[in-house]
């Protein structure tokens, strides 16, 4: 299958401080990425839609101007924490979609701020 | 309406037992039911997905049944093995959404020796 990955798989970071998390698809191009982010024994929440070259379209409760999403090339979204918090402290996985439709995950970034 | 309802929470099976996972959806419109497997620190899988055109789905141990009717569809784990121990989460989208999955809540299997 075709692969996707993120970085950092893990970090930690002093709270106010911003973190960016990158998201690239290695064998394929993608329009299309998605951010989710998953707490501890729950499931994952969509955050944003990342298309290539447009603004991100956000969900609903989440904040933009927290939550910077950019996807400047077919291959890769960066999600930005800005002045990040403990509460902001989750899993965060990213998806793309390949122009067969199919959608495949990342391996996710853990952010734990301090 | 966006809902998906995924039960049970938790599930226990003994090694060469059938696991059954079951969720059910509102929104007529979702056209495709994947699942996933993850396991602890890691991104979801995709394992087996359906479309509404088919009752049933099977692949190796792995088969989804699907009602259409009953807007519910569940995952059967044929000789459940502890490496399945992992969560297994359902999902559905809108093929004009481009993908955007909208997940269940997760069941947490864990497969006894």
């Amino acid at each position: 299958g075709a692969v996707v990955s993120q970085h950092p798989s893990w970090v930690i970071c002093k709270s106010g401080t911003s973190v960016k998390i990158e998201c690239r698809s290695l064998d394929f191009q993608a329009t299309t990425m998605f951010w989710y982010r998953q707490f501890p024994k729950q499931s994952l929440m969509l955050m944003a839609t990342s298309n290539e070259g447009s603004k991100a379209t956000y969900e609903q409760g989440v904040e933009k101007d927290k939550f910077l999403i950019n996807h400047a090339s077919l291959t890769l979204s960066t999600l930005t924490v800005t002045s990040a918090h403990p509460e902001d402290s989750s899993f965060y996985i990213c998806s793309a979609v390949k122009d067969t439709g199919e959608l495949f995950f990342g391996e996710g970034s853990r952010l734990t701020v301090l | 309406q966006q809902q998906v309802k995924q039960s049970p929470q938790s599930l226990i099976v003994q090694k060469g037992g059938i696991s059954i996972i079951n969720c059910a959806y509102e929104n007529t419109a979702f056209d495709y039911f994947p699942w996933y497997q993850q396991f602890p620190g890691k991104g979801p899988a995709l394992l087996i997905a359906i479309r509404p055109d088919v009752s049933e789905k099977k692949e190796g141990r792995f088969t989804i049944s699907f009602n259409k009717s009953a807007k519910q569809f569940s995952l059967h784990i044929m000789d459940s093995q502890p490496g399945d121990s992992a969560t297994y989460f359902c999902a559905a989208s809108m093929n004009n959404q481009g993908g955007k999955l909208i997940f269940g809540q997760g069941t947490e299997l864990s497969v006894k020796p």
